[in-house]
């Protein structure tokens, strides 16, 4: 099991906004990231240092961190948001961890 | 802008080693550390171990150690990652990545396209 815990599935309809929260002691005082992956694809960044988005992520993927919790939200969100998300931390015991996925359906 | 290329896939028998390449273009390796991360199929990610700048050493996951060794060839720019002792349990699609930060925070930034391992008798 992943010491970060994500839920395994979450669903959104068109044009609205779903939250994935990733909560662990792993993350209490450390910074959270995000990767957004595509059926067949390499994951990519969409969030780093909690709420850094890098240059060509639209500003409607938005993350935060409180406690032992990370959340990524996306707004108005799109058919090509489909897709599994993951959350990621650094330990500096265990290294770095990844939560085990969220697979978002947008209805 | 760096971009990973990763070599293409193999397929081993039990108790075989592998060795998966991963070319760095846009940078020189000296520049750039490197991760190396794991995806068996319809799981999620795992992370196996990679450079770390606060103390200009690898660093490997616990469940890899002893079993993984990761290089760098700075004259082609190449990484390398090698897996011995190979059980089905390794099959996996096996992803170079670019890591930032040190310390307390790291991401991974890009990603390589990934290579296929299949361990089968």
């Amino acid at each position: 099991s992943s010491e970060l815990t994500q839920p395994p599935s979450a669903s959104v309809s068109p044009g609205q906004t779903v939250s994935i929260t990733c909560s662990g002691d792993k993350l209490r005082n450390k910074y959270a990231s995000w990767y957004q992956q595509k059926a067949g694809q390499s994951p990519v960044l969409l969030i780093y240092q909690d709420k850094r988005r890098p240059s060509g992520i639209p500003e409607r993927f938005s993350g935060s961190n409180s406690g032992n919790t990370a959340t990524l939200t996306i707004s108005v969100t799109q058919s090509m948001d489909e897709a599994d998300y993951y959350c990621q931390a650094w330990d500096r015991s265990a290294g770095v961890v990844f939560g085990g996925g969220t697979k978002l359906t947008v209805l | 802008q760096v971009q990973l290329v990763q070599s293409g896939a193999e397929v081993k028998k039990p108790g075989a080693s592998v060795m998966v390449s991963c070319r760095v273009s846009g940078d020189t390796l000296t520049e750039v550390s490197l991760h190396w991360v794991r995806q068996v199929p319809g799981k999620g990610l795992e992370w196996m171990g990679g450079f770390d700048p606060e103390n200009g050493d690898t660093i490997y996951a616990q469940k890899f150690q002893g079993r993984v060794s990761m290089t760098e060839d700075t004259s082609t720019d190449t990484a390398y990652l090698e897996m011995s002792s190979l059980t089905s349990e390794d099959t996996a699609m096996y992803f170079c990545a670019q890591g930032h930060g040190s310390g307390s925070y790291v991401w991974f930034d890009p990603w390589g396209q990934g290579a296929l391992v299949t361990v089968s008798s």
